[in-house]
């Protein structure tokens, strides 16, 4: 089993649609979990953290199940600028795991 | 954010040189810094991470001797690609972290596209 595993992708969504990624982790023991975005052939960058509690910024909001071992990332009233990767990553002690990322095409 | 810069961002090579790739942190000091690689419409997969002043420390499957890192300062980490091969062409990704716990924000260089002919 992956450490990291997220939804196999493509997601095509119409502009204005609601779209949700999931990723679950293995490692009981992960402290830091985080929600990156990567653009076609450009480095990663951080789109968010995610908290126990939960938190929104903007039209993106996280989540995070330590129980189930389970992140997601909601992304509502999508823009066609939203189109990209997003990795799901996950740190704990001195590593840091990236999952395989799910592709994002948001369609005019 | 914090910046971190790479060079070359492309290099096109031919089979059996080396290649050197420079990653450095511009406005922070970076304990720790990790190399990626990344094969198109794949994940990062981690190569090495090196703390400044360490050895660094390879990923299963990762050739030491292929992949040569040095992290001889707070702001420098080189990535050398000795007698490449076509297989090695990749994208390569550096990142930086001001230390060595994961709770601080690791900052991605913006890649080195290497291709080897």
């Amino acid at each position: 089993r992956k450490e990291v595993e997220q939804d196999p992708g493509p997601f095509n969504v119409p502009e204005g649609a609601t779209v949700a990624f999931n990723c679950t982790y293995s490692n009981s023991a992960s402290q830091s979990f985080f929600w990156y975005r990567q653009d076609c052939r450009k480095e990663p960058k951080l789109l968010m953290s995610v908290y126990s509690s939960g938190n929104e910024d903007g039209r993106f909001t996280a989540q995070l199940n330590r129980a189930s071992q389970y992140i997601s990332l909601l992304i509502r009233d999508s823009k066609l600028s939203d189109s990209a990767t997003y990795l799901c990553v996950v740190q704990g002690g001195f590593k840091t795991i990236f999952g395989a990322g799910t592709r994002l095409f948001v369609k005019a | 954010g914090a910046v971190v810069s790479q060079h070359p961002s492309r290099v096109i090579c031919k089979s059996g040189t080396s290649v050197k790739i420079e990653c450095r942190s511009l406005d922070f000091q970076a304990t720790t810094m990790f190399w990626y690689r990344q094969f198109p419409k794949q994940s990062l997969m981690l190569m090495a991470t090196s703390n400044e002043g360490s050895k660094a420390t390879y990923e299963q499957g990762v050739e030491k001797d292929k992949f040569l890192i040095n992290h001889a300062s707070l702001t420098l980490s080189t990535l050398t690609v000795t007698s490449a091969h076509p297989e090695d062409s990749s994208f390569y990704i550096c990142s930086a972290r001001r230390g060595r716990s994961s709770s601080y924000e690791q900052y991605f260089g913006p890649g080195t596209r290497l291709t080897v002919t």
